[in-house]
C-alpha cells in the first residue's frame, strides 16, 4: 500500500528565511501525482504545488519549489522568503487514480 | 466559484445519536470525495463518487458509516449510532472531469467537525 511519511511534526523559520519540509512516500507505481497542501488554522486545505511523476523537472510556484527525487521516493518542499502568512499545517500527498493519501503533516511556525 | 461547501461546520452530539453531514461540491465537479481527519493526522480517505455512482466504499470505517449522492450534485455522509471515536473533522473534496486544464488536485471544503460526548 502507498504510504506517505512526513518526519518533521513541527518546523520553525524566521520571516524572510528559507525552510525545507521533508516528505517520503512508498509506491511500486511509476505514474502518479505528488502534492503539497497548506491548511491554515480552521481553514480549508489549499494546493501549494504539485508534481507529476513522469516529469523530471522540479515544480516551482513563486516562492515555493520542490525537490523531487523519484528513485529515492522523496518530495521535499522549499519555501523561500518565508512570510507570516505561510504559517500553517503542510501536508504532503500522493495520488494515483482516485486514491489520494496524505502524510501526518508538518506544522510550520514563522517567527517575525 | 463558491468553492466546496460543507454543513454543518460543527456538530456536537451524544453517543448513540445519528448525524448527517452535507457537502455541496463546486459546480460542474463530477467527482466527490469524503475524508476523515483526526487531530494530528492527515486526511484519511473514506469514499468516492463519480456523478451519482459510489465507486469506492470499502474504506468507510464501519457499517455505521454511509454516504449518498443521489442526483450527482450534493452528497451526504451519515454516521449512525455515533461513538466517541468518531470525533473528528470530516472533509469533503471535489474535482472536475479530467481535461487539459485540470492539474490533478482535489478542492477541499472547510470540513465538518464532529464531537461525540
Amino acid at each position: 500500500a502507498q504510504t506517505v511519511t512526513q518526519s518533521q511534526p513541527e518546523m520553525s523559520v524566521q520571516e524572510a528565511e528559507t525552510v525545507t519540509l521533508s516528505c517520503t512516500y512508498d509506491t511500486s507505481e511509476s505514474d502518479y501525482y505528488l502534492f503539497w497542501y497548506k491548511q491554515p488554522p480552521s481553514r480549508q486545505m489549499i494546493l501549494v504545488i504539485r508534481q507529476e511523476a513522469y516529469k523530471q523537472q522540479n515544480a516551482t510556484e513563486n516562492r515555493f519549489s520542490v525537490n523531487f527525487q523519484k528513485a529515492a521516493k522523496s518530495f521535499s518542499l522549499k519555501i523561500s522568503d518565508s512570510q507570516l502568512g505561510d504559517a500553517a499545517m503542510y501536508f504532503c500527498a500522493y495520488r494515483r487514480g482516485y486514491d489520494m493519501r496524505f502524510g501526518a503533516g508538518t506544522r510550520l511556525t514563522v517567527k517575525p | 466559484d463558491t468553492g466546496v461547501s460543507q454543513d454543518p461546520r460543527h456538530k456536537i452530539t451524544k453517543r448513540g445519536q445519528n448525524v448527517t453531514f452535507r457537502c455541496d461540491p463546486i459546480s460542474e465537479h463530477n467527482r466527490l470525495y469524503w475524508y476523515r481527519q483526526t487531530l494530528g493526522q492527515g486526511p484519511e480517505f473514506l469514499t468516492y463518487f463519480q456523478n451519482e455512482a459510489q465507486l469506492e466504499k470499502s474504506r468507510l470505517l464501519s457499517d455505521r458509516f454511509s454516504a449518498e449522492r443521489p442526483k450527482g450534485s450534493f452528497s451526504t455522509l451519515e454516521i449512525q449510532r455515533t461513538e466517541q471515536g468518531d470525533s473528528a473533522m470530516y472533509l469533503c473534496a471535489s474535482r472536475p472531469p479530467t481535461r487539459d486544464t485540470w492539474v490533478g488536485e482535489l478542492f477541499f471544503g472547510e470540513g465538518s467537525r464532529l464531537t461525540v460526548l
